[in-house]
């Protein structure tokens, strides 16, 4: 199993709508979790982190269930520029390498 | 303040030869990794450094890729006699403390170099 894996998508919504989706990761023992949005053929971007409680960031939310193992990202009113691939990434306590999912695809069209 | 900085940013290289990619890490920035990623792929994970120490090697995929980092600061990655298969873009990314968990130790990536070998 890998220890990240998100739905690849993509996930094609209209501008103005709501679009969410999760990520799953395999160690029970992670602490520490980021949403990155990575651009074609550009650098990852810090999104956001996810804390234990949720957090809301503008018009993304992210949240974060420890039981299932999943952290989910929720965008409400998309933009055109919200187009763009986003990685679920998780790092693991006292390790300082971290994993990245595949990433899921975002297309907002006008 | 300046983000993380990469060069080259583009690189064609014939097979055999070597390279040599540089990273300028945020300032201040104690760790620094660097990652590897194939068209359409996810990152993966190279080599790790805190400070000038590189205490996990264990992403570097063979004995001809090295890396180091002088002054706590800038890094070099060389590949040795290149492949095709060495073919990707190598990106680097600093953090300002050693990851142990929780927020605030987020990696921030610098542009990358898309490393073509013919």
């Amino acid at each position: 199993r890998k220890e990240v894996e998100q739905d690849p998508g993509p996930f094609n919504v209209p501008e103005g709508a709501t679009v969410a989706f999760n990520c799953t990761y395999s160690n029970s023992a992670s602490q520490s979790f980021f949403w990155y949005r990575q651009d074609c053929r550009k650098e990852p971007k810090l999104l956001m982190s996810v804390y234990s409680s949720g957090n809301e960031d503008g018009r993304f939310t992210a949240q974060l269930n420890r039981a299932s193992q999943y952290i989910s990202l929720l965008i409400r009113d998309s933009k055109l520029s919200d187009s763009a691939t986003y990685l679920c990434v998780v790092n693991i306590a006292a390790h300082y390498k971290l994993s990245f999912g595949a990433g899921t695809t975002v297309t907002v069209r006008a | 303040g300046a983000g993380v900085s990469q060069s080259p940013s583009n690189k064609v290289t014939e097979k055999g030869k070597d390279v040599e990619l540089r990273c300028d890490p945020i300032s201040g920035h104690t760790a620094l990794y660097w990652y590897r990623q194939s068209l359409g792929q996810g990152l993966e994970f190279l080599i790790y450094f805190q400070g000038n120490s590189a205490p996990d090697k264990s992403g570097l995929p063979s004995d001809r890729f090295s890396a180091e980092r002088t002054g706590g600061s800038v890094s070099t990655l060389t590949i040795q006699r290149t492949q095709q298969e060495d073919s990707a873009v190598y990106l680097c990314a600093s953090s300002l403390v050693r990851l142990s968990g929780g927020a605030g130790n987020e990696q921030f990536f610098g542009p990358g170099t898309r490393l073509t070998v013919l």
